[in-house]
């Protein structure tokens, strides 16, 4: 079975700039999660989509947002981006994203703001 | 709130040495409980779970958690460390909130094995 898959791997972008990253999921999972981690801050939840709704969300400003499409891949999207931006930023995958499911994560999107 | 909070940031030890990775949560409501590995340039992999029932855990490539209730505590430990062994550990807590199940993460222990 394959894994989560990310893309694209590594990202450069300028401050203002917006950007959109790629979650696929493992085959049969419904929930993703979406996570910020920096060295500063460790790993951050941003959101998680159930279905194609949005279930949950952290505490991150509203350019952040996300999607999830009928066949449960999803796309997380930043606009006017910021210095502070620039992060590991990880996708997990459940089956239904019940508590007692461990996560499957993927390698992640490493997001570099210049 | 809830909250996870592993004591050390870091954790040097000797190949063949045990090690203890320390992790303690706060939670109002019954919790499940997870330890998660990260190499350097990859996500992170399950290494062992607690839901219920015995409190005492094994995990993958021989790593073993005990789950404390009264101190609130989920140490992640191991009798014999390798080489390979060297990677981040953490530490997660899932609870219900409203709108469904949370999870967060602790700060991570950087564990380095020396030869």
């Amino acid at each position: 079975k394959a894994g989560v898959t990310q893309t694209p791997r590594y990202l450069i972008k300028t401050r203002g700039q917006q950007v959109t990253l790629s979650c696929s999921p493992i085959s049969g999972h419904r929930s993703v999660s979406w996570y910020q981690q920096t060295p500063g801050q460790g790993l951050q939840f941003l959101f998680e989509y159930f279905s194609e709704t949005q279930r949950n969300k952290g505490n991150f400003p509203g350019r952040f947002s996300g999607r999830q499409f009928s066949n449960s891949r999803s796309e997380m999207n930043v606009s006017t981006l910021e210095l502070g931006d620039s992060a590991l930023y990880l996708c997990a995958s459940s089956p239904r994203g019940d508590g007692n499911q461990p996560q499957h994560f993927g390698d992640g999107t490493r997001l570099s703001i210049l | 709130a809830q909250s996870v909070t592993q004591l050390d940031s870091q954790v040097p030890v000797f190949e063949e040495a045990p090690v203890e990775l320390r992790c303690n949560y706060s939670s109002s409501v019954s919790v499940y409980l997870f330890w998660y590995v990260q190499y350097p340039n990859q996500g992170l992999q399950l290494l062992l779970k607690y839901l219920s029932g015995s409190t005492l855990v094994k995990g993958i490539n021989g790593f073993e958690a005990e789950f404390n209730k009264s101190q609130t505590s989920f140490h992640l430990r191991k009798p014999s460390v390798h080489i390979s062994d060297t990677a981040e550990y953490f530490c997660a807590v899932t609870d219900w909130r409203a709108g469904g199940f949370k999870t967060i993460f602790g700060a991570g222990t950087r564990l380095f094995v020396k030869a």
